[in-house]
């Protein structure tokens, strides 16, 4: 299943809400991850389930969606939030598969 | 916790061999499943293959006929075996812990480590 996310770019201030976009070429139910990379750093699993936070992930990270359309919203910036965020599905494999990733990057 | 390690240069045509320790307390690799995922600036991350601790192994089909993957319960490791690597295989190699509370099927990864960079030129 290909997994394409947009904006692949999202340029936003501490204090936005943002929303980032995963679309599934397939239906992929609600068998989505959600991961948080800042550079150097090994991705960090956010959201399972499309809407369940891991491990002591912040209450300001929500995910939401399901079939073909997924989102990931960041309710207020924070300074530890500008990173690249990827989608991964799980619903359908071999082989698992990730979107492309957008970063968020202070405006 | 995770840790991979590699020769960080590989030749055209040869046999790349990666390692990943598991080190968390009481925690031995034997209680996980494993993948290993590879990044590059042009493909993004790419999924290479699962382990069980079953010992059942899934690949990418477009890696199938050149990998393996096993893990030495002995030494707590995870470890990557891809044979023949061209160009296409430089990237930065993760391995990853599947989390426990997946269902059955159900593939996400709750551990990475930090990865190892993998260039393969002659």
């Amino acid at each position: 299943i290909v997994m394409t996310q947009s904006p692949a770019t999202l340029s936003a201030s501490p204090g936005d809400k943002v929303t980032l976009s995963c679309r599934a070429g397939q239906g992929a139910a609600r068998s989505v991850a959600w991961y948080q990379q800042k550079p150097g750093q090994a991705p960090r699993l956010l959201m399972s389930e499309a809407s369940t936070r891991a491990a002591g992930v912040s209450s300001r990270f929500s995910g939401g969606g399901s079939g073909t359309e997924f989102t990931l919203t960041i309710s207020s910036l924070q300074s530890e939030d500008f990173a690249v965020y990827y989608c991964q599905q799980y619903n359908s494999w071999p082989p698992l598969t990730f979107g492309g990733g957008t970063k968020v990057e202070i405006k | 916790q995770l840790q991979e390690s590699g020769p960080g240069l590989v030749k055209p045509s040869e046999t790349l061999s990666l390692t990943c320790s598991v080190s968390s307390g009481s925690r031995r690799s034997s209680d996980y499943d494993w993948a290993w995922i590879r990044q590059t600036p042009g493909r993004g991350l790419e999924w290479i293959g699962n382990i069980y601790k079953s010992g059942s192994t899934y690949y990418n089909e477009s890696l199938k006929s050149r990998i393996n993957i096993s893990v030495d319960t002995s030494r707590n490791q995870v470890s990557l075996n891809l044979t023949s690597v061209t160009a296409a295989d430089t990237a930065l190699y993760y391995c990853a812990r599947r989390d426990k509370r997946a269902y059955q099927y159900d593939w996400y990864f709750d551990l990475w480590g930090r990865g190892t960079l993998v260039t393969v030129s002659s």
